[in-house]
């Protein structure tokens, strides 16, 4: 069965400064990769997702993140973080071949300093 | 912009009694789902649901949950005897096809206190 691991469960990151969230994946073959992002008393939002092809993909909000199929790694970044990016960060991973659900990570916790 | 809304944000119940979670999908979806984050866990697939029946569910799904669209625009979670381990944040979501190949867009969540 797949998997998903976040190691980090706080972050805290200075403003300006900036910010890569880690993600590592289990499953045998290549997965859809996901990342959400939960503002505080907001639902899950789609920040990017990876498919195929380029591993770099560009999404909203000035995040990327990069698949590495021999880290079995997605991690999300941003070149410089706003105060506004404070929220709680989900990678997530679906299968296909007819597997209806994501499977998420436990979550990153984004704390932004001024 | 459209979104998936959810009713109650926030409902407190006795142990043992049934609760029913409502959803508003996105109008034209026609796949919708439910996830569930126990506090401090991991958010968890719980019921897919396409063509008025259930397409996947997860082990968690057992007897006491099920799902029904009962008109048009609704979508319901019942869980009809809660046990205090239901307590979590339960998150409707809905895609327009399946969602592996496309996004699922989520609501804000129900909290979902059992005492």
């Amino acid at each position: 069965a797949q998997s998903v691991t976040q190691p980090d469960i706080h972050i805290t990151v200075s403003e300006g400064a900036s910010l890569e969230l880690r993600c590592n994946y289990s499953y045998g073959a290549t997965p859809y990769l996901f990342w959400y992002v939960q503002s505080p008393g907001q639902g899950l939002q789609l920040l990017l997702k990876y498919f195929s092809g380029d591993t770099l993909v560009q999404g909203i909000k000035g995040f990327e993140a990069e698949f590495k199929r021999s880290q079995s790694s997605f991690n999300l970044r941003k070149p410089s973080v706003h105060w506004s990016d404070a929220a709680e960060y989900f990678c997530a991973v679906a299968t296909g071949g007819g597997a209806d659900g994501l499977t998420f990570g436990k979550g990153t916790h984004l704390i932004i300093q001024p | 912009e459209p979104e998936v809304t959810q009713t109650p944000s926030h409902q407190v119940t006795q142990m043992g009694q049934e609760v029913i979670l409502r959803c508003v999908p996105i109008s034209n979806h026609l796949y919708f789902y439910w996830y569930r984050q126990i506090l401090g866990q991991k958010v968890e697939f719980l019921v897919s649901f396409y063509n008025n029946e259930i397409s996947e569910k997860s082990e968690i799904f057992d007897d006491q949950f099920s799902v029904e669209r009962p008109d048009g625009s609704n979508f319901t979670l019942k869980i009809r005897s809660t046990k205090l381990e239901d307590s979590a944040m339960y998150f409707c979501a809905s895609s327009f096809r399946r969602q592996v190949n496309t996004e699922a867009f989520f609501g804000q969540g129900t909290r979902l206190t059992v005492v």
